[in-house]
């Protein structure tokens, strides 16, 4: 595609729900950074992927977070039983490496997320 | 945690006028880069520049680094309205390149 793409742009939910946020990366990009960014903040890493494998899953923030790439491409990140710590900006990004750095992270527009 | 600090966290000047901002972190690194962020949009790179790389320059940013000082600055020459927007410096230690991000800085150009 011509850039990362993200859905959805905002998501609204009650405290206590699952969701699940979707990034489609640049085609071919091997590797797909997720970072969580606070108001006011800048972006912290959450996990990454290369390809299918997951090397890295250290920023994820508890084992309510996870995050799956299954055939390499469109990765989902799930956070369940959201509390409201969890409203932030999510956003996505891929490089055309494999994570052999360093290189160019192309970034989407981000999921919004609002825990009421 | 956030390895990089920007430093102002808040910049306003006259279009036209050069903005220079400093970034400054604490662990070795493989490269710095810098990104912008307009209000509502997402993360664009903007330059990279690698440990044994000293200056660098796109277009009218210019950005140093030292890494015995651990800081790098970006300079935004001729600044335009449209510069406007948040900037942020990341680390690459060379760990998986996962970025590390500094607070960011608020930089508006007055027209």
């Amino acid at each position: 595609g011509a850039g990362v793409s993200q859905s959805p742009r905002y998501k609204v939910t009650k405290r206590g729900q699952d969701v699940t946020l979707r990034c489609d990366p640049i085609s071919s990009h091997a590797t797909l950074y997720w970072y969580q960014q606070a108001l006011g903040q800048g972006p912290e890493f959450l996990t990454y992927f290369n390809y299918e494998a997951q090397p890295d899953k250290s920023g994820l923030p508890s084992d309510r977070f996870s995050a799956e790439r299954p055939e390499g491409s469109i990765s989902t990140l799930t956070i369940q039983r959201t509390e409201q710590r969890d409203s932030a900006m999510y956003r996505c990004a891929s490089s055309p490496l494999a994570a052999r750095g360093p290189d160019t992270q192309y970034f989407g527009p981000g999921t919004r997320l609002t825990v009421l | 945690s956030q390895q990089g600090e920007e430093d102002p966290q808040a910049l306003s000047i006259q279009e036209g006028e050069n903005a220079t901002m400093n970034c400054s972190y604490k662990t070795s690194i493989n490269n710095l880069q810098w990104y912008r962020q307009n209000s509502g949009r997402g993360l664009v790179h903007l330059i990279l520049i690698r440990s044994n790389e000293r200056e660098k320059h796109s277009g009218r940013l210019r950005v140093t680094l030292d890494t015995s000082k651990k800081s790098s600055s970006l300079l935004i020459t001729a600044s335009r309205a449209a510069d406007t927007a948040s900037y942020f410096c990341a680390t690459d230690t060379g760990a998986n390149s996962k970025l590390t991000f500094g607070k960011g800085i608020t930089l508006s150009v007055r027209p």
